[in-house]
């Protein structure tokens, strides 16, 4: 079992959408999650942050489930530039650098 | 501000040979990391070092791959000797990392080498 787990999708949304991208982790040792964007043929770069009162950050929206173990991201009002690959991270060991990565799910928004 | 700077970008090689990527951090990060990443298994952290020591490198997959940092502003990630099934992107990132700071665990990603081993 994979210790971050993601549907790799396509979603499929035509802009203005909103969507929404779980996720689940197995390590109940984990102790910061992360969203990250990854462009096609391009680096990941942080989105947000998760807390575990959840946040916002303009039109995306981040929530931690501890006891569930499941990570959730809202996009709200997508754009054309929405469209990447998400991926879902935790972190674990000491000082909590180690990243560990979901396959990512892939969305694509259409005009 | 310069980001991650990572060499080559894209290196074509044949089984048996030895590949040496590198990276160039972040001036003034004190974290480097080593990533792979395939369509397969997704984004893997190989190994990281903090102020140039290796602190985890149990995702290193085998001994034919090794990883060093001479100093603050310079990383290798050799691969000897190569097989095809080392193809993938190798990301390297880095961060500043302070325990009381909860900023410091973001990495920025170098643009990557693209690795195919024929």
């Amino acid at each position: 079992r994979k210790e971050v787990e993601q549907d790799p999708g396509p979603f499929n949304v035509p802009e203005g959408a909103t969507v929404a991208f779980n996720c689940t982790y197995s390590n109940s040792a984990s102790q910061s999650f992360f969203w990250y964007r990854q462009d096609c043929r391009k680096e990941p770069k942080l989105l947000m942050s998760v807390y575990s009162s959840g946040n916002e950050d303009g039109r995306f929206t981040a929530q931690l489930n501890r006891a569930s173990q499941y990570i959730s991201l809202l996009i709200r009002d997508s754009k054309l530039s929405d469209s990447a690959t998400y991926l879902c991270v935790t972190s674990m060991g000491t000082g909590f650098q180690k990243l560990v990565f979901g396959t990512g799910t892939r969305l694509l928004v259409s005009p | 501000d310069a980001g991650v700077i990572q060499s080559p970008r894209h290196e074509v090689t044949e089984m048996g040979q030895e590949v040496t990527l590198r990276c160039k951090p972040i001036s003034g990060h004190n974290s480097l990391f080593w990533y792979r990443q395939t369509m397969m298994r997704g984004l893997e952290l190989l190994i990281y070092f903090n102020n140039n020591v290796p602190i985890d490198d149990s995702g290193m997959p085998e001994d034919r791959f090794s990883a060093k940092m001479p100093n603050a502003s310079f990383s290798t990630l050799k691969i000897q000797p190569s097989e095809p099934r080392d193809s993938a992107v190798y990301f390297c990132a880095s961060s500043l990392f302070s325990r009381g700071l909860f900023l410091s665990y973001e990495q920025y990603f170098g643009p990557g080498t693209r690795l195919t081993v024929t």
